[in-house]
């Protein structure tokens, strides 16, 4: 258990559904990031929230809406997908930014774009 | 643009058999050198980071090195516990918000 709980651990969606998607941290740290993991590619940062204020933002598509409601909470909304967004979608928080400390992260949400 | 590349991308080894997992990178003034071991699914587990080339940490059978060019990480009579993928990251003075990740070395230790 490493303090970063994600929900739900997977997901099927068609494409012209709406879904969110949850993280919560109870390490007390004050960013949160959202990473797209694909088979074989890297981990790509997606978003980062420091003290609940977006400071960072990849050139994500905007079917990607993400939320930072409290330090503790990270939402990250979707909408109308595609297929090629299926993917597993990690959450970590770290103590801050830069991140020259550890990253914790959650155990990811596996999602299936159909 | 920093970069991060890893290799072998697979690699299997007898129980007991060391070996070394490679991590080259180029970006602009490195601020630290990150290894996470990750378990088919999970998230990554943080194991080292390293900020300065000459620079060493162990942990059990793990042993991370850095130069000013790679990170070698070092297994030492590997058991088949330790079988996972293993992703290096490097946070550079250019990208200080963001880590640059490797596409990892996925490790399967036979019994």
């Amino acid at each position: 258990e490493t303090g970063v709980t994600q929900t739900p651990r997977h997901l099927v969606m068609g494409m012209t559904n709406k879904k969110s998607l949850k993280c919560e941290q109870h390490l007390g740290h004050n960013a949160m990031y959202w990473y797209k993991q694909s088979a074989k590619k890297p981990l790509e940062l997606m978003f980062v929230y420091s003290l609940e204020e977006r400071v960072e933002n990849n050139s994500v598509p905007s079917r990607f809406s993400p939320e930072c409601p409290n330090s503790s909470h990270l939402f990250l909304h979707l909408h109308t997908l595609q297929p090629e967004d299926s993917a597993l979608y990690l959450c970590a928080s770290g103590a801050g930014i830069p991140a020259r400390e550890k990253l914790f992260f959650g155990s990811g949400t596996q999602l299936s774009v159909l | 643009e920093d970069q991060v590349t890893q290799s072998p991308e697979a690699l299997r080894l007898q129980e007991g058999e060391s070996s070394s997992l490679n991590c080259s990178y180029t970006v602009s003034g490195l601020r630290g050198l990150f290894w996470y071991r990750q378990d088919p699914g999970k998230g990554p587990e943080f194991l080292f980071t390293l900020y300065s080339a000459g620079e060493e940490k162990e942990k059990e059978r793990l042993k991370a090195t850095l130069t000013k060019k790679e990170s070698f990480l070092h297994i030492t009579a590997p058991k088949p516990e330790d079988s996972a993928t293993y992703l290096c990251a490097a946070i550079s003075s250019g990208s200080a918000r963001q880590l640059t990740f490797g596409s990892g070395t996925q490790l399967t230790v036979l019994p």
